[in-house]
């Protein structure tokens, strides 16, 4: 079965520090792409940055940045200089297709808050 | 601009009422799909659509039903509502690859 696990369900930084969040998968599929989301207390969720499984370097977008370690199944996001407004929920999420049906699956959730 | 709409924000119903949740996107995808999410929890697919007239049950076991009668339309219906349905219910579609969210409904049957 295809898990996503993030071990650590709260997590705090202070603003303009760097934090790092954690996520492991496991499949034995070869061709996936892994995202990391992000839901702001009542808000939207929305998209923070995606990587596709058969692309070795790792994603970056500005202060957001990933450590893709496929062999590891380990896909953890980064945050640079942190701001009030990364305080959220952040899921990591696998999608995988199979005979045409894409299936998402999603971890449990890292609530960040960043602390003034 | 183009993007996922969800009404209500928010609903507070007695129980076995018939609800209506409903989504629209005008992005054109033809992928849906409806999750169940309790506050600080992990997101769980009840529906999901492939295209008009096409909808498939998800993972998680739900008494909701959906119909996908129009590409932009995906409405989610309770047809009697418990307080066991209490929950955070976000749609979602896409096109390629990532999936964009609606605001979500937070429904509170009383």
């Amino acid at each position: 079965a295809q898990t996503v696990t993030q071990s650590q369900p709260e997590m705090s930084v202070q603003e303009a520090e760097t934090v790092t969040l954690s996520c492991t998968y496991d499949t034995s599929e070869n061709n996936y792409y892994l995202f990391w989301y992000k839901q702001p207390p009542s808000r939207q969720m929305i998209l923070v940055i995606r990587q596709e499984a058969y692309k070795q370097q790792n994603a970056t977008e500005n202060r957001f940045s990933v450590n893709f370690q496929k062999a590891a199944k380990s896909f953890s996001l980064k945050i640079s200089d942190s701001q009030l407004g990364d305080t959220a929920m952040y899921f990591c999420a696998f999608m995988t297709q199979n005979s045409g049906t894409y299936k998402y699956i999603f971890g449990t959730g890292t609530r960040l808050k960043v602390l003034a | 601009e183009a993007d996922i709409y969800q009404t209500p924000r928010y609903l507070v119903i007695g129980t076995g009422k018939k609800i209506t949740l409903e989504c629209s996107q005008t992005m054109g995808h033809d992928k849906m799909y409806w999750y169940q999410q309790d506050p600080g929890m992990e997101l769980h697919l009840i529906h999901y659509s492939y295209g008009v007239n096409s909808t498939e049950k998800g993972d998680l076991s739900s008494e909701s039903t959906v119909s996908r009668i129009r590409t932009e339309h995906f409405p989610l219906t309770l047809e009697s509502a418990r307080p066991s349905h209490t929950s955070q219910y976000l749609c979602a579609s896409r096109g390629n690859s990532p999936l964009h969210f609606g605001n979500g409904t937070r429904l509170t049957v009383t």
